[in-house]
This record gives structure tokens, C-alpha cells and sequence, in this order.
């Protein structure tokens, strides 16, 4: 069974400061993708980033910046220097297939509510 | 480019009364899915289109819960008749195609309330 764990349930920090949101997944595949979702307030979820079990290499955009370990199952992300509005609670989610030649879905982890204090 | 759009925002009911939500997905998506999102949780698929298909309704409650997607297009999931465990935002998302990359864009959500 897929399985996506983010241990963090709320973190405050106050504005400037850098954070890390953890993720912790499982998966009997070989091949998979995880992807980072941002919920503001408003209610949509927003699409941050995509990221192949292939490619281990660290991206960085902007402020944001992931860091991918296969070894230990980890796919955390870091907010530099944080801002007010980036409060919003943030989803991890793994890529699993399910019934159907090549359908997949999302498997979300709990998230992580990020509040910044000005 | 418009996104997905998703009414009501918001709804409150009594038990035992019938309500729908409907979406309206990105033009040009073929895939469209419903999720349950609880409060304190991530969202959890209910059901999948392909098209106007339903390939993935494995986790519907179908004694009160149904889904249609008329031409491949908007879609309307209704509760009939509405628990007090029905309160739950419930998302709507689209994509091109259900591969294992597949990026879905969600809408804002309609928060159910049943009183």
C-alpha cells in the first residue's frame, strides 16, 4: 500500500525565518512521482512542483527549494526566508497506480498547516 | 486561462435532505475527478472521468452518493440523502489525461456543512 506521512501537523515561524515541511513516503514501486500542493486559506489546492523517483538532483525555485532522498523515502521542502503569505498548509502526495492500464492517482499525506507571524 | 470552477462555495443542510455540487473543469480536460477532503486531512479521490466515463468509482459510497459527467464536461456529484459525517469539503480537479505525472488543478471547493 502507498503511504504518505507528514509528521508535522502545524508549524509557526515568524516572518524571514526559513522552514522545512517533511515528507516521508512509501511505495513498492520503482517508478513513481511525488508532488508538493499549497491550500491557502482561499481553498484551491495549488501545484508546486512535480518530481520523478529518477531524479535526485535538489530544485530550487525562488524562495522554495526541494530536497529529494531516496535512501530514506524523503521529500521535504524549505521555504527561504518565509512570508505572510506563505501560509497556507501544504500536501504531499505520491503518484500510485490503481485499477486500469496506466491510471494513476494522487495518494495526499494529512499536511502541514504553516502559519508566518509578522 | 479560467480554472476550475466549483459552486456553491459553501452549503449548509439539514440531515436527511438531498444536495449537489457542480464543477465545471479546465476546457480541453478529459479527466475529471471528485475528492472528500475532511478537516485536518488531505483530499481522498471518490471518483475518476475519463471523459464522460466513470473509469474509478471504487471509493463512491453509491447508497447516497452519485456522479454524472453529461458530454464530457461539467460534472455534478449529488448526496441524497446528506449524514451528519457528510460535512466535508469537497473538491473538484481536472487534468489532462491520468498518467503517473499527471499534475490535477483543483477548484476552490465547496464546504458542506449538514446540520
Amino acid at each position: 500500500a502507498q503511504k504518505v506521512t507528514q509528521a508535522q501537523t502545524e508549524i509557526s515561524v515568524v516572518e524571514k525565518e526559513d522552514v522545512t515541511l517533511d515528507c516521508v513516503y512509501e511505495t513498492r514501486d520503482t517508478t513513481y512521482y511525488l508532488f508538493w500542493y499549497k491550500q491557502p486559506p482561499s481553498g484551491e489546492l495549488v501545484f508546486l512542483i512535480r518530481r520523478n523517483s529518477f531524479d535526485e538532483q535538489n530544485e530550487i525555485s525562488g524562495r522554495y527549494s526541494w530536497n529529494f532522498q531516496k535512501s530514506t523515502s524523503s521529500f521535504n521542502f524549505t521555504i527561504t526566508a518565509s512570508q505572510v503569505v506563505d501560509s497556507a498548509v501544504y500536501f504531499c502526495a505520491l503518484s500510485e497506480p490503481y485499477s486500469g492500464a496506466g491510471s494513476y492517482q494522487l495518494t495526499f499525506g494529512k499536511g502541514t498547516k504553516l502559519s508566518v507571524i509578522p | 486561462e479560467a480554472g476550475v470552477v466549483q459552486s456553491p462555495r459553501y452549503k449548509i443542510i439539514e440531515k436527511k435532505q438531498p444536495v449537489a455540487f457542480w464543477c465545471n473543469p479546465i476546457s480541453g480536460h478529459n479527466t475529471l475527478y471528485w475528492y472528500l477532503q475532511n478537516l485536518g486531512q488531505g483530499p481522498e479521490l471518490l471518483i475518476r472521468y475519463e471523459n464522460e466515463e466513470a473509469v474509478d468509482d471504487s471509493q463512491l459510497p453509491k447508497d447516497r452518493f452519485s456522479a454524472e459527467r453529461l458530454k464530457g464536461v461539467d460534472s455534478t456529484l449529488k448526496i441524497q440523502p446528506a449524514e451528519l459525517g457528510d460535512s466535508a469539503v469537497y473538491l473538484c480537479a481536472s487534468s489532462q489525461g491520468s498518467g503517473r505525472k499527471t499534475e490535477a488543478f483543483f477548484g476552490q471547493g465547496t464546504r458542506l456543512t449538514v446540520v
